[in-house]
């Protein structure tokens, strides 16, 4: 039972460049979260989805886009890489029977050129 | 205005004392309130929560509500140097478990 990861870890990319993270959960959730981290903001939620086919925006979902084509599986993309998205990104999980748990992921550290 | 307000720090503190640490936020509507741990480049793990006001002890840990004043608060007694980690305060918003996080605040526990 691995829980949430995400891959990979660690990236840099150059400005303009495209790039997927993979956040995968064994636990049968049905809800999923995308959030990134920078310092002394806490984490912000980007986008979630509810279930499987199903996306929705967070706080701040601008360049970033979103897929759940599997209840496990939860893609972020990033189409065209800017330096503001330089973060750290997490994801979670979460099941519709306990409001107050979320499992997240280990982290990927993204640094944009 | 934030929802959600936390002093970042850094906290330092000796082994052994009593850690107190804060948020306060702004929408009366929220019920569920968490703190959660976070270790240096890990991933944040839920440490407590608490569903409306009052009080709930796990161990060293005890989280406290009040909602008249909108201030949560953890206490950690006997702090050791484990504990040294980011806590994170967090609140459900709205549906589907979607949380808002204050800023996280920075403890170090020093031997």
């Amino acid at each position: 039972n691995a829980g949430v990861t995400q891959t990979p870890k660690f990236r840099v990319l150059k400005t303009g460049q495209s790039m997927t993270l993979l956040c995968a959960q064994d636990m049968n959730h049905e809800y999923m979260y995308w959030y990134r981290q920078d310092p002394g903001m806490g984490l912000r939620l980007i986008h979630y989805s509810v279930g499987e086919g199903t996306t929705a925006k967070g706080e701040v979902p601008d360049g970033y886009n979103v897929s759940r084509l599997k209840k496990q599986n939860f893609l972020l993309g990033l189409e065209s890489a800017a330096p503001s998205q330089t973060s750290v990104y997490f994801c979670a999980s979460g099941s519709t029977q306990r409001t107050e748990t979320q499992y997240f992921g280990p982290g990927t550290r993204l640094l944009v050129l | 205005q934030k929802e959600v307000e936390q002093d970042p720090g850094p906290l330092s503190v000796p082994e052994g004392a009593i850690v107190s640490l804060n948020c306060t936020y702004s929408n009366s509507a929220f019920q569920y309130f968490m703190w959660y741990r976070q270790y240096s480049r890990k991933g944040p793990e839920l440490l407590m929560y608490t569903y409306s006001s009052g009080n709930k002890e796990d161990g060293r840990f005890t989280a406290q509500v009040d909602k008249s004043s909108k201030y949560i608060s953890l206490f950690i007694r006997d702090s050791q140097p484990s504990d040294s980690a980011t806590y994170l305060c967090a609140l459900v918003s709205g549906g589907y478990n979607k949380l808002i996080f204050g800023a996280g605040t920075r403890l170090a526990v020093h031997p």
